[in-house]
């Protein structure tokens, strides 16, 4: 079973903390990461790609643990604009191939 | 440009009527899905294409048809409704390999009563 496990959430944090989430997949030949993020009754959207070395985007920092089969995704300086459900989510493979996701961690920032 | 595009967005069914969500893109892209979202259950592949006139299944296809005629639209047939398809239906596509990640339309919400 093609599984993706995410910290239930929610996440209830002021304004300016930093928060991390985490998530783990059971298919080792996974071949790509991401985190989406989705808000309220809209699409999910592309938040950031995943790499083995890491990466940022500003507040937001991923990581990869091929060894462990785990990702996270840390948020410096939350804002209330980032309050949203984050998804993580892995394709099955290389290529155009399914993306497998987690059920999400509601992120909920607080004035 | 409008990426991906669905159709209708709001749709209300009565059980065992059929029906047909529309999925267009104009991003050339060659894979296209469609995915169902319900409460508690995250996202659930249907139904995937990886270029006209190929088609698999995914996790969740029974009482789910599609097919690929062309490369911007994967239609999404509900041979017979049932309150059980009830939930919201999104199309997803990608293009140049899946590292670059996946567009999804704004989605369709079908009631089934």
């Amino acid at each position: 079973r093609k599984e993706v496990e995410q910290d239930p959430g929610p996440f209830n944090v002021p304004e300016g903390a930093t928060v991390a989430f985490n998530c783990t997949y059971s298919n080792s030949a996974s071949q790509s990461f991401f985190w989406y993020r989705q808000d309220c009754r809209k699409e999910p959207k592309l938040l950031m790609s995943v790499y083995s070395s890491g990466n940022e985007d500003g507040r937001f920092t991923a990581q990869l643990n091929r060894a462990s089969q785990y990702i996270s995704l840390l948020i410096r300086d939350s804002k209330l604009s980032d309050s949203a459900t984050y998804l993580c989510v892995v394709t099955w493979g290389s290529g155009n191939t399914p993306l497998v996701f987690g059920k999400g961690t509601r992120l909920s920032v607080i004035a | 440009n409008a990426g991906v595009t669905q159709t209708p967005k709001f749709q209300v069914l009565k059980t065992g009527q059929s029906m047909t969500l529309q999925c267009a893109q104009d991003m050339n892209h060659e894979y296209m899905s469609w995915y169902r979202q319900d409460p508690g259950m995250g996202l659930r592949l249907i139904h995937y294409s990886v270029g006209a006139g190929i088609t698999d299944q995914g996790e969740v296809p029974n009482g789910y048809n599609v097919s690929r005629s062309t490369t911007e639209d994967f239609p999404l047939r509900l041979l017979s409704a049932a309150p059980s398809q009830t939930s919201v239906y999104f199309c997803a596509t990608g293009g140049g390999g899946g590292g670059h990640g996946y567009t999804f339309g704004s989605g369709t919400r079908l009631t089934v009563v």
